[in-house]
């Protein structure tokens, strides 16, 4: 069966350092998104991208964020200087038309020092 | 703005009681609500979507009913397990294609 995919798995990074995290949506999916866990918070989204452009951004997805679809298959989150509150584990997730099952992966856990 | 509560935030059966877990939502202008699993440290496993036409949808021992103008659904899980112990969350769809999650419950079924 088709899943997500997501690497790398954790990572651990430094205050201020550049962080990119991959996804592999479901090959014939056409609507991206991230979103992230704060350790014992709610799922929040982030970001959606259709047609390679972003459709719609949270408050939290501010300059320090952006997002790439740099070929046919990977989609890209990067914080351009990590802070310590972006600590979360970051899922990716894809669907086939808007309003169908968003299917998630397993997710990264990044930890900022 | 969209609010998603689920309660209990946590809840312990014993193996083959029937689980019933609840989500309520503040703007009822939804397109669908789904239900999700969720093991400690993992991913998020879809396991009903809920059109906002729809009252109820059903897998196996799940059934998930949804009142839209009430803003309520219900997850039922019959017949429990112990593998069935995970945190279940629901999500609603509204205008846009993100995901609003509540907070989730987390299911305990002993053996």
């Amino acid at each position: 069966e088709p899943e997500v995919t997501q690497t790398p798995s954790h990572q651990v990074t430094q205050m201020g350092q550049e962080v990119i995290l991959r996804c592999v949506p479901i090959s014939n999916h056409l609507y991206f998104y991230w979103y992230r866990q704060i350790l014992g918070q709610k799922v929040e989204f982030l970001v959606s991208f259709y047609n390679n452009e972003i459709s719609e951004k949270s408050e939290i997805f501010d300059d320090q964020f952006s997002v790439e679809r740099p070929d046919g298959s990977n989609f890209t989150l990067k914080i351009r200087s990590t802070k310590l509150e972006d600590s979360a584990m970051y899922f990716c997730a894809s669907n086939g038309q808007a309003e169908e099952t968003q299917y998630f992966g397993p997710g990264t856990r990044l930890l900022v020092l | 703005k969209q609010e998603v509560t689920q309660i209990p935030a946590a809840l312990s059966v014993p193996e083959g009681e029937n689980l019933v877990l609840n989500c309520s939502f503040t703007d009822s202008a939804i397109y669908n609500l789904q239900w999700f699993r969720q093991d400690p440290g993992k991913g998020l496993t879809s396991l009903l979507l809920i059109q906002s036409s729809q009252r109820e949808q059903t897998s196996g021992r799940l059934n998930a009913s949804l009142d839209k103008s009430s803003g309520r659904s219900t997850l039922y899980i019959a017949a429990s397990q112990p593998g069935d112990s995970a945190t279940y969350l629901c999500a609603v769809q509204a205008a846009g294609n993100k995901l609003t999650f509540g907070g989730g419950t987390r299911v305990l079924v002993k053996p």
